[in-house]
């Protein structure tokens, strides 16, 4: 089946410092999704990416999306406290009909 | 307007019983989506269900089901708990069915199987 990888798992970052989390898919991924949770939270969707080579900027954070549509990445510029939490990938396949969530990438930033 | 709102939001259960949880989706909204997530894990997925009827199965036993009612509401049903069903179950509503929809999640429901 399909399988969505996330690296890494957990990163600590001192205030202002720049976070990257990689997400890698084993099959070739229709869209992929980006989530935030909060700690004791639910996921919170933050953007949708469709098109091979698709980059997405919301304020600090630059989402990407691979050529081969087998990878994403989600940038974090200048992180704040606000930042702090896990942060998923998802992603589905043409042909799939559910939505496959990486282990996430645990971010702390240290004031 | 209300987000999705999920019932009960702590559930203590045994070994052997059943359970069952319940979801509201945000007003509009005519697909909800089950997942469950386990401590330190993405969520996975259960059920999809769109219009009353199922769109999507995750790799669940039997002794998972679910439904859909008239006005979108869900729940979902597990029986013969087994300890390994403890979890954060998160209940998710969007706009249409499929995988390419944003899912918009409620605070779930926590299980713990004793």
């Amino acid at each position: 089946g399909q399988q969505v990888m996330q690296i890494p798992q957990y990163q600590h970052v001192q205030e202002g410092e720049d976070f990257t989390t990689y997400c890698n898919s084993s099959t070739t991924l229709s869209n992929i999704q980006w989530y935030k949770q909060r700690p004791g939270g639910h996921p919170v969707f933050l953007i949708q990416l469709v098109k091979s080579g698709e980059v997405k900027k919301q304020k600090r954070l630059t989402f990407q999306f691979g050529e081969a549509k087998k990878n994403s990445s989600l940038h974090i510029t200048a992180t704040q406290t606000t930042d702090v939490g896990t942060y998923f990938c998802a992603g589905s396949s043409g042909s799939a009909r559910q939505l496959t969530f990486g282990s996430g990438t645990q971010l702390t930033v240290l004031p | 307007d209300a987000g999705v709102t999920q019932s009960p939001t702590h559930l203590i259960k045994t070994r052997g019983q059943h359970v069952t949880l319940r979801c509201s989706p945000i007003s509009g909204h005519k697909s909800v989506s089950w997942y469950q997530q386990v401590l330190g894990q993405g969520p996975q997925f259960i059920f999809q269900y769109y219009e009353k009827e199922e769109r999507g199965r995750g790799n669940f036993p039997d002794r998972f089901s679910a439904r859909q009612f008239p006005n979108y509401s869900s729940e979902l049903n597990v029986n013969a708990l087994l300890l390994g069903d403890s979890a954060l179950y998160l209940c998710a509503s969007s706009l249409a069915a499929g995988a390419n929809q944003p899912q918009h999640f409620g605070d779930g429901t926590r299980l713990s199987i004793l």
